[in-house]
């Protein structure tokens, strides 16, 4: 069965950094989206994607969050200067007509 | 806006014996819901929705879902536990995004199951 594949699965970062997190969408799906998870929180809604733009972000989702999809198959979420409360879980996931599928998530350590 | 609690930070059960993980919504119009598992260190798997239809909703792993609209919950239920579905359950309900389709889930706070020998 096809995934949606999330890199790396864990990076460690200095606080004021940027980072990229790398998800690559089952190949058919037209929906894109990341989502996130504090330690032992819930799973909140980041930023939904289709057809090359943001259709819909949350009150997270401020200035110093971006979402590409750079190519054909690549999905990426990018903090550019990371703060500690960045540290988290981070889930893609794809749909198409069909429930949401999620990857495996990177966790996200900001120091 | 829509929501969903789940009243139980954590369900412990003997294996063999049934289970309950419980779910309540709050939406306007008719309900999307659905059920999602999270095993360690690992991503969310569906297990089953409810759209429309019976309210008696069958998925993976032997897990099935009741509706009720009158006590606003979606109940995940398995007639027999086994060790292997400890891990953390999450109810979510999704809100349609206006813009460009698609959909967006909002998930509860989760339930950790426990199934002891």
């Amino acid at each position: 069965e096809p995934e949606v594949t999330q890199t790396p699965s864990h990076q460690v970062t200095q606080m004021g950094q940027e980072v990229i997190l790398r998800c690559v969408p089952i190949s058919n799906h037209l929906y894109f989206y990341w989502y996130r998870q504090i330690l032992g929180q819930k799973v909140e809604f980041l930023v939904s994607f289709y057809n090359n733009e943001i259709s819909e972000k949350s009150e997270i989702f401020d200035d110093q969050f971006s979402v590409e999809r750079p190519d054909g198959s690549n999905f990426t979420l990018k903090i550019r200067s990371t703060k500690l409360e960045d540290s988290a879980m981070y889930f893609c996931a794809s749909n198409g007509n069909s429930p949401l599928h999620f990857g495996n998530g990177t966790r996200l350590t900001v120091t | 806006a829509q929501s969903v609690a789940q009243p139980e930070d954590q369900v412990n059960v003997a294996e063999g014996n049934p289970l309950t993980v419980k779910c309540t919504y709050s939406v306007s119009g008719n309900p999307y819901l659905f059920w999602y598992v999270q095993y360690p260190n690992r991503g969310l798997q569906f297990l089953l929705k409810y759209i429309t239809g019976d309210n008696l909703v069958k998925g993976s792993y032997g897990f099935e879902a009741e509706f009720n609209k009158s006590q606003t919950s979606f109940h995940l239920k398995k007639p027999s536990a086994l060790v292997s579905d400890s891990a953390l359950y999450f109810c979510a309900v999704r809100d349609f995004i206006l813009t460009g389709g698609g959909n967006k889930l909002t998930f509860g706070t989760g339930t950790q199951l426990k199934v002891e020998l």
